[in-house]
């Protein structure tokens, strides 16, 4: 089946710019996370999705929000880039009920210049 | 805030040899999950421990947990190549977040 598929890949935007990436679950997941992942940081939690509810968020700045569709897709945006936002991102998928660890997508790896 | 902390960050060992990849945490959780990564690429799921004393094995590696010590272990046994990858753990509170550990680089030498 279907692995967590996000889009794109890879991306280079400009400091000021915005930028939205996109992550399509698991089918019948209904639950989505999304993670930061550098090398100074390691893996950061962002926000959690479910149901197309925001159930919990992570420390970051109002810049970075997502959202949730009723098709459990889920895209996350980045106003006002800076270079510190540089990172690898992943999405994750599971079920909902927690008994499950997460799945995670390959990534979308922004370089912000 | 919850602290996961792994030891050590690097880990270089002969093929053939066995080590331990120890994952300590600062809340109670009895949610523990360790995954893979290969370079450039994404997490890959390897186990998901959810009760005090849960040992789980897949082919060289086992992963077990102590909630009342906060503390994971990964065992490798008789290490080969193919096991060279960084190794995460990972806890999750009630709020179905995941707090990371900063994982662990594993080099196995021929």
């Amino acid at each position: 089946k279907a692995g967590v598929t996000q889009t794109p890949r890879y991306l280079i935007k400009t400091r000021g710019q915005q930028v939205t990436l996109s992550c399509s679950p698991i089918s019948g997941h209904r639950s989505v996370s999304w993670y930061q992942q550098t090398p100074g940081q390691g893996l950061q939690f962002l926000f959690e999705y479910f149901s197309e509810t925001q159930r919990n968020k992570g420390n970051f700045p109002g810049r970075f929000s997502g959202r949730q569709f009723s098709n459990s897709r889920s895209e996350m945006n980045v106003s006002t880039l800076e270079l510190g936002d540089s990172a690898l991102y992943l999405c994750a998928s599971r079920p909902g009920d927690r008994y499950y660890g997460y799945t995670f997508g390959s990534g979308t790896r922004l370089t912000v210049v | 805030e919850l602290k996961v902390e792994q030891n050590p960050l690097f880990l270089s060992m002969q093929e053939g040899k066995n080590y331990t990849i120890y994952c300590n945490y600062s809340t109670t959780s009895d949610r523990l999950y360790w995954y893979r990564q290969d370079p450039g690429k994404s997490l890959e799921s390897l186990f998901v421990l959810l009760s005090n004393g849960a040992v789980k094995q897949e082919g060289r590696l086992m992963a077990s947990l102590d909630t009342k010590a906060r503390l994971s272990t990964l065992h490798i046994t008789a290490a080969v190549h193919d096991l060279s990858a960084t190794y995460f753990c990972a806890v999750e509170n009630t709020g179905n977040q995941f707090y990371f550990g900063t994982g662990t680089s594993l080099t196995v030498i021929p």
